[in-house]
């Protein structure tokens, strides 16, 4: 299996660029986060899905859009790009039940705008 | 607000020697108290959890104690090893009401052999 799969692993943007990351897991999860990680700030929650076509907001959406066509995938959108949003970004599923209640994650994509 | 804070911010430990990285929490809903390990450049992995009805979960050299009237939490490497060098995260969640789960900002542990 390969878990949690995130494209590109890099990315340079200029500001007010957009562009798309890519998230698809292969664990058949309902749930699907995405989460920021800055430097002394530890993992900020921006959206997350509880299953296709369902889809809420975290604790830092803002510039953000995510949509949930399948299962599988999870694709987070950068409307406009800006500094404020350099950061690491990593996708996490996990299934229902205590036993899965923990998320997996991908090995994230590095952002950086300028 | 920070809904779990986490100390040390880093951690220098000797190869053989226990760490200890503590956690402490206020709201009394969390029910689900994870850590996870994260070696650079890749995600963070999962490493043990626990819920509130029980004190302390081992596995292996990694022990979670958690103290529910004083709403903390901590994880114990006994034996560290070089390879234990990581940053840790702990996080809370409330497994009867959303996705959210809260992370602490994280332990940069480095065991010197």
């Amino acid at each position: 299996n390969a878990g949690v799969t995130q494209t590109p692993k890099f990315q340079v943007l200029k500001t007010g660029q957009s562009m798309t990351l890519q998230c698809a897991q292969d664990m058949n999860h309902e749930y699907m986060s995405w989460y920021r990680q800055d430097p002394g700030m530890g993992l900020r929650l921006i959206h997350y899905s509880v299953g296709a076509g369902i889809t809420d907001q975290g604790e830092v959406p803002n510039g953000y859009n995510v949509s949930r066509s399948t299962t599988e995938d999870f694709p987070l959108r950068l409307l406009s790009a800006a500094p404020s949003q350099t950061s690491v970004y990593f996708c996490a599923s996990r299934g229902t039940g205590i036993a899965n209640y923990g998320y997996t994650f991908g090995s994230g994509t590095r952002l950086t705008v300028v | 607000q920070q809904q779990v804070k986490q100390s040390p911010q880093s951690l220098i430990v000797q190869k053989g020697g226990i760490s200890i990285i503590n956690c402490a929490y206020e709201n009394t809903a969390f029910d689900y108290f994870p850590w996870y390990q994260q070696f650079p450049g890749k995600g963070p992995a999962l490493l043990i959890a626990i819920r509130p009805d029980v004190s302390e979960k081992k596995e292996g050299r990694f022990t979670i104690s958690f103290n529910k009237s004083a709403k903390q939490f901590s994880l114990h490497i006994m034996d560290s090893q070089p390879g234990d060098s990581a940053t840790y995260f702990c996080a809370a969640s409330d497994t009867n009401t959303g996705n959210q789960f809260y992370f602490g900002t994280g332990t940069s542990l480095t065991v010197i052999p």
